[in-house]
């Protein structure tokens, strides 16, 4: 299975735009990249996935970078709610069975 | 609401009994996984399953055991073979026909072996 690097934790501010790195250097033509995210003694939640193009929805934004080697979520207005570890997972398009494969995440930190 | 519910929040068991974790569905998805997580690290899958009657073991499958009779329901049973069966314990679902279709997770099930 291909492999993302993230760091280890990132400190925001309250009210701040947060941006939270990956690198899949080995990333696959056909690999989407997934983001989740898991507050304290919850399940994951799914925040937004793409293949080449910068994506929006109403969490976060991902940035893609061209050579696909490695990509941004963007959290636009930091809450303390978005406190929560964040998971970047490579995803291959052929696979129905939806194996995706969890590192250690970055654990984001809100400050007040 | 359609979501997963895993039940009990939390799971009390002495050494050597088995016990199982019950994960439910009302979302009409046919795949459905558990996954493990110890403190500080990642999730890793322990069973899956694709459709009704079916599964494969993921990563870490030693020592668990899975059904899947009903579409809404895939019980983990964790037996006395399991080295270290203290853990987070965390079920999910997604629908089998859409590519990329996100996965919907449980809040899961902290079960503590002692």
């Amino acid at each position: 299975d291909a492999k993302t690097t993230q760091p280890n934790s990132m400190e925001s501010n309250e009210e701040e735009p947060v941006h939270l790195p990956c690198n899949h250097s080995t990333i696959s033509g056909t690999d989407y990249i997934h983001w989740y995210r898991q507050l304290p003694s919850q399940g994951p939640e799914y925040v937004i996935h793409g293949l080449t193009s910068n994506v929006n929805n109403r969490m976060a934004s991902l940035a893609i970078a061209e050579d696909r080697k490695s990509s941004t979520l963007i959290l636009h207005r930091a809450t303390l709610r978005d406190a929560a570890v964040y998971y970047c997972i490579l995803r291959p398009t052929e696979e129905y069975g939806n194996k995706l494969v969890f590192g250690a995440g970055t654990i984001l930190r809100v400050k007040s | 609401d359609g979501g997963i519910t895993q039940s009990p929040k939390y799971l009390f068991r002495k050494e050597g009994q088995n016990v199982t974790l019950s994960c439910e569905q009302n979302l009409n998805h046919d795949a459905m996984y558990w996954y493990r997580q110890d403190p500080g690290q990642g999730l890793r899958l322990i069973y899956y399953s694709q459709i009704v009657n079916d599964f494969q073991k993921g990563d870490i499958a030693e020592g668990y055991s899975v059904s899947r009779e009903k579409k809404e329901s895939f019980p983990l049973t964790v037996t006395s073979a399991q080295k270290n069966p203290t853990a987070f314990y965390l079920c999910a679902s997604s629908d089998q026909g859409r590519r990329n279709s996100p996965l919907h997770f449980g809040n899961g099930t902290r079960l503590t072996v002692t």
